[in-house]
């Protein structure tokens, strides 16, 4: 059972252009969350998705940053015009249903680099 | 909103020696989940131990065991016969009726030979 897949690993992009990570939740998950984890800092909440439904999104940016989850095919968290700031390791995670305590399993990151 | 308060940013602990990595949360809901998360240099976030908060019962896993104190809001991880191996961030984490989850600073230990 394959866990959370994310891709790519690592991604470097100049300032302006735009950058596009994917995820692809566990088998049989339908919930999936993206968080943000800065150099030297804790992961932090930026939004949560089921299929085809944006659920909480209060941690996304308010410019620049969107997400989606298909009803085929993986997560995608998009960043627009990118900026140095936006440069940290991106975390998609995800759980089999809705519930508080339901256990969430994370992918290795995606890590972005803004040049 | 919830918050959670790791206050130690740097623990050592000696090799097979028994280490305490503490965690306070604040919330107003009484049903609610704790984690605590590992991520070593790889980067990956491995869950360690999870608490439920109606349960008085402090988890164990194998190493791991927890110090669940829900008047205090405490929520300390103990980890005895400390290896290599655990050397990593630890993250205490909550999650109540949203489903995210709200993450502490971190707690960065090392293990000494």
């Amino acid at each position: 059972n394959a866990g959370v897949m994310q891709n790519p690993r690592h991604l470097v992009r100049r300032r302006g252009q735009e950058a596009r990570l994917r995820c692809s939740p566990m088998k049989g998950h339908s919930h999936v969350y993206w968080y943000r984890q800065l150099p030297e800092e804790g992961l932090k909440f930026m939004v949560y998705l089921q299929k085809e439904n944006i659920i909480d999104e209060s941690g996304m940016p308010k410019e620049r940053f969107s997400a989606e989850f298909p009803k085929e095919g993986p997560s995608i968290l998009r960043i627009q015009q990118v900026v140095r700031g936006d440069s940290a390791a991106y975390f998609c995670a995800s759980s089999p249903v809705v519930g508080s305590g339901n256990t969430i399993y994370f992918g290795e990151g995606s890590w972005l680099t803004v040049v | 909103a919830q918050t959670v308060t790791q206050s130690q940013p740097e623990m050592s602990v000696q090799e097979a020696e028994t280490v305490t990595l503490s965690c306070t949360y604040d919330t107003s809901e009484s049903d609610y989940y704790l984690f605590w998360y590992k991520q070593p240099p790889s980067r990956q976030m491995i869950l360690v131990i999870r608490q439920e908060a109606y349960k008085q019962q402090n988890a164990t896993e194998n190493r791991f065991s927890v110090n669940f104190q829900k008047a205090a809001k405490s929520f300390s991880l103990k980890i005895s016969d400390s290896q290599l191996g655990d050397a990593a961030m630890y993250f205490c984490a909550y999650t109540g009726t949203a489903s995210k989850l709200t993450f502490g600073t971190g707690t960065r230990l090392q293990v000494m030979l």
